[in-house]
This record gives structure tokens, C-alpha cells and sequence, in this order.
């Protein structure tokens, strides 16, 4: 059964700092891992998707890594602001993949301080 | 693009009260899907469908309803709420019935049963 976990389960860093948020995965059969972003009272904000036979995927700031055979993913946020404050989740589908089920980390809630 | 849209975003029931919580999507996704948020829990999959006129059970399917008579619409009905339905729900859509693509959440509905 696939788990996911986010460590660690919250965060505060001053701005402008670089920092790495952790996921790690049971079962390294994977289609892809998405992060998302949730901030409080909201919906779910997909930030990055990476497929399987990719090794990382960035867009601006973040930069998200994969490696399938230790069951990890990294986000890296560059140079940190407090609009990045939010919950940041990480997922993967399941099984087949046809279901369409994510299976979600708990994640890691992020206080930047200006 | 309005992406995925949800009402209402806020509803307070009574134990035994029928609703439903609609959810449009305007991607033309063939996968939609509802999942409940509850503190210490995280995401939970309700409902799926994979196309219009095809839905499917979850992890967390009782008490709840789902029909998909169009591509766009995926309501989920609540037949006679009970306290322990209090939840944020989320709706989500995917392009393709495989497991590749990245799914995009709509805002939520905040839904207490008194």
C-alpha cells in the first residue's frame, strides 16, 4: 500500500532564505508526483507535476526533484518570501493509475517571516 | 478558463437535511473526482468518474451520492447528512482516464451538519 510522508510537518524560515521541503514515497511504481500548494481556508494550487522518467521540473522559484529508486522528492524554494507562507502537499496517484486516486503526504505548513 | 468551480463555497445543515455540492469543470477533463479534507486525515477519495455516464467508488463512498451526465458537471449528493460529514470538499479534474496528468483542484466548500 503506497504511504506518503512529508517531513517536516511545519516550517519557519526568515525571507530570503533557500529552503527544501521532503516527500518521501512507499512504493517507487510511480506515474508521476505533483506538489501543491494550499493556503489556509483554500483550495489546492498545483505548483509542479513530474513524471516518472524525469529527474526534476522547475517553474520561477521552485524547484522540484524525483528519485523514483530512493522514494524521495524534494521542492526547493529559492530565495523565500512571505507570500510563500502556505501548506505545501505532495502526491501520487495509485495503483494503476486509472482511478485517478492521489494519495496525499500530510504536508508541510511554511511560515516565512519578513 | 474558469478551471474547476464549486458551489456553495460555505453550507450549514442539519443531521438528516439532502444536498447537493455541485462542481463544473470548463477543460473538457474526462476525469473528475471528489475527495474531503478533515484535520489529521488529509485528503480522502469520495467519488470518481472517468467520463460521462461512468462513476466509481472511493475509499470513503457512504452517505454520499455521485452522477455524471455530462462531461462539465459531477455533483455530489449528500442523502441525509450526519455530524461526521463536517468537511471541506474538494473537487478535481484530469485530462485522459490514465494516471500521466496533473490534476487541478477547485476551491472548496466548507460544509458543517449541526
Amino acid at each position: 500500500k503506497q504511504e506518503v510522508t512529508q517531513i517536516p510537518a511545519a516550517l519557519s524560515v526568515p525571507e530570503g532564505e533557500n529552503l527544501v521541503l521532503n516527500c518521501s514515497f512507499t512504493d517507487s511504481a510511480i506515474y508521476n508526483l505533483q506538489w501543491f500548494r494550499q493556503d489556509p481556508g483554500k483550495g489546492l494550487t498545483s505548483l509542479l507535476l513530474i513524471q516518472s522518467s524525469q529527474r526534476e521540473q522547475t517553474s520561477g522559484r521552485l524547484n522540484a526533484s524525483l528519485d523514483k529508486s530512493s522514494g524521495r522528492s524534494t521542492l526547493y524554494i529559492a530565495a523565500s518570501q512571505p507570500g510563500d507562507s502556505a501548506t505545501y502537499l505532495c502526491a501520487v496517484p495509485t495503483g494503476s493509475g486509472n482511478t485517478g486516486k492521489l494519495i496525499f503526504g500530510q504536508g508541510t505548513t511554511l511560515q516565512v517571516k519578513p | 478558463n474558469a478551471g474547476v468551480t464549486q458551489t456553495p463555497k460555505f453550507q450549514v445543515l442539519k443531521t438528516g437535511q439532502s444536498m447537493t455540492l455541485q462542481c463544473a469543470q470548463d477543460m473538457n477533463h474526462e476525469y473528475m473526482s471528489w475527495y474531503r479534507q478533515d484535520p489529521g486525515m488529509g485528503l480522502r477519495l469520495i467519488h470518481y468518474s472517468v467520463g460521462a455516464g461512468i462513476t466509481d467508488q472511493g475509499e470513503v463512498p457512504n452517505g454520499y451520492n455521485v452522477s455524471r451526465s455530462t462531461t462539465e458537471d459531477f455533483p455530489l449528493r449528500l442523502l441525509s447528512a450526519a455530524p461526521s460529514q463536517t468537511s471541506v470538499y474538494f473537487c478535481a479534474s484530469r485530462s485522459g482516464t490514465g494516471g500521466f496528468n496533473e490534476q487541478f483542484f477547485g476551491p472548496g466548500t466548507r460544509l458543517t451538519v449541526l
